[in-house]
Order: structure tokens, then C-alpha cells, then sequence
């Protein structure tokens, strides 16, 4: 079985300025690793994903998430937020054995302000 | 791109009623999923579907139903609504089943049943 938690719930923080967004996982199995983002009103996108080879994978919008391994982490970052950064994040886990089961964590939710 | 289009953005339904959601995509993927999402509970999968006419429940089916006569459509069945069911439903679908394909989701149905 596997279980992702998002380690806050919420953050604020200044446009321009850096943010990180934390993700655990736990998994007996080899998984696969994604951040969605949802906007207001909106269903979920992907951001990036993660399935092999290198550990620093860079997705849409200038985000980009590290996979370790040892520390069973998947942490978003992004160096400089703009206000259209605003919305809720996802990280959300899939076993190699099949598509079927993707686990998301609770969601953190991204203010950024002026 | 690919497309999943939700039938309503917004709906209202009395305790008791038979509710119908309805989801098409437009990309030819095998599977499509049902989630719910409530605060702080990230998304919870109802049901699946790997083919027409094949479905697996998820985590949470109690109290719905699902139906998918045709490859792009998937809809999800209230047979008799409660308000515990009062809730943002996303539709997805995803290429094949292997563990590394992304979901794609739908613009979700926000359901109040009073």
C-alpha cells in the first residue's frame, strides 16, 4: 500500500520571492511521482513527473521537484512565485506494477501575495 | 491535447433523487477514473474503468454506480443522493495502464444535494 503526506497545508509567501513545497511518500513498492496543480475553478493539471533516470526533473511553469530516495521525498520548488502561481498542489504517488492506483496527498495550498 | 469534458460544473439536487454525472474524453485512452474531492482529504478514487464495460471499485463506492457503454464515456450514477455525497467530483482518464501514465482530469462537477 502506499500513503503520501504533504507536509502543510497551506503557504504564503511574497511574490518573487522562493517557495518549497514538502512531500513524503510511503510505498512497499517502487512508485512513480507527480505534482498536479488545480487552479480556482479548474480540475487538476499535471506539473511533473518523475518515473526514472535523473533526480531533478523540471516541469511547467519554471517548477521543478527532486526525488530522494533514501529520504522518500518529492519536494516542489520554485525559485521566484508570481501571483498567477496561486492554487492547490498535489503530490501523488503510482505503483510500477500498474496504472490504476494513484494516491494523492492532501494538498497544499499556495498563496501567493503582492 | 487531450480533452475531458464534464457534462455540468454545477448541480443541485434534492436527498433522495438519481443523479447522473457524465464525462467524455476525447483522446482514445483506455482507462477513466472517478475521484472525489473534499478539503483536506486530497482525491479519493470511486470507481475505474480499464475497458467498455469493465469497472473495479475503488476506495470509496459505496452509494454510487458507474457505467461505460462507449470508450469515451464514463458517467457516474447517484442511485438515491445524500447529503454526506455533497461534494467536487473529477472525471479522469489515462493513456494505458502502465504505473508512469498521467492523469488527465476533467473541470469537475460541483454537487450540493439538499
Amino acid at each position: 500500500a502506499q500513503s503520501v503526506t504533504q507536509l502543510d497545508s497551506q503557504v504564503p509567501v511574497f511574490e518573487e520571492a522562493p517557495v518549497e513545497l514538502r512531500c513524503n511518500y510511503s510505498s512497499s513498492v517502487s512508485v512513480y511521482l507527480f505534482w498536479y496543480v488545480q487552479y480556482p475553478n479548474q480540475g487538476l493539471q499535471l506539473l511533473l513527473k518523475y518515473l526514472s533516470g535523473s533526480t531533478l526533473v523540471k516541469g511547467i511553469n519554471g517548477f521543478e521537484a527532486e526525488f530522494n530516495k533514501s529520504q522518500t521525498s518529492f519536494h516542489l520548488r520554485k525559485p521566484s512565485v508570481h501571483i498567477s502561481d496561486t492554487a492547490e498542489y498535489f503530490c501523488a504517488v503510482s505503483p510500477h506494477t500498474g496504472g490504476f492506483k494513484t494516491i494523492f496527498g492532501a494538498g497544499t495550498r499556495l498563496f501567493v501575495k503582492a | 491535447d487531450v480533452k475531458v469534458t464534464q457534462s455540468s460544473r454545477y448541480l443541485v439536487k434534492r436527498t433522495g433523487e438519481k443523479v447522473f454525472l457524465e464525462c467524455v474524453q476525447d483522446m482514445d485512452h483506455e482507462n477513466m477514473f472517478w475521484y472525489r474531492q473534499d478539503p483536506g482529504l486530497g482525491l479519493r478514487l470511486i470507481y475505474f474503468s480499464y475497458d467498455v464495460k469493465m469497472k473495479e471499485k475503488g476506495d470509496i463506492p459505496e452509494g454510487y454506480s458507474v457505467s461505460r457503454e462507449k470508450k469515451e464515456r464514463f458517467s457516474l450514477i447517484l442511485e438515491s443522493a445524500s447529503t454526506n455525497q455533497t461534494s467536487m467530483y473529477l472525471c479522469a482518464s489515462s493513456l494505458d495502464t502502465r504505473g508512469g501514465s498521467p492523469l488527465h482530469f476533467g473541470n469537475g462537477t460541483r454537487l450540493t444535494v439538499t
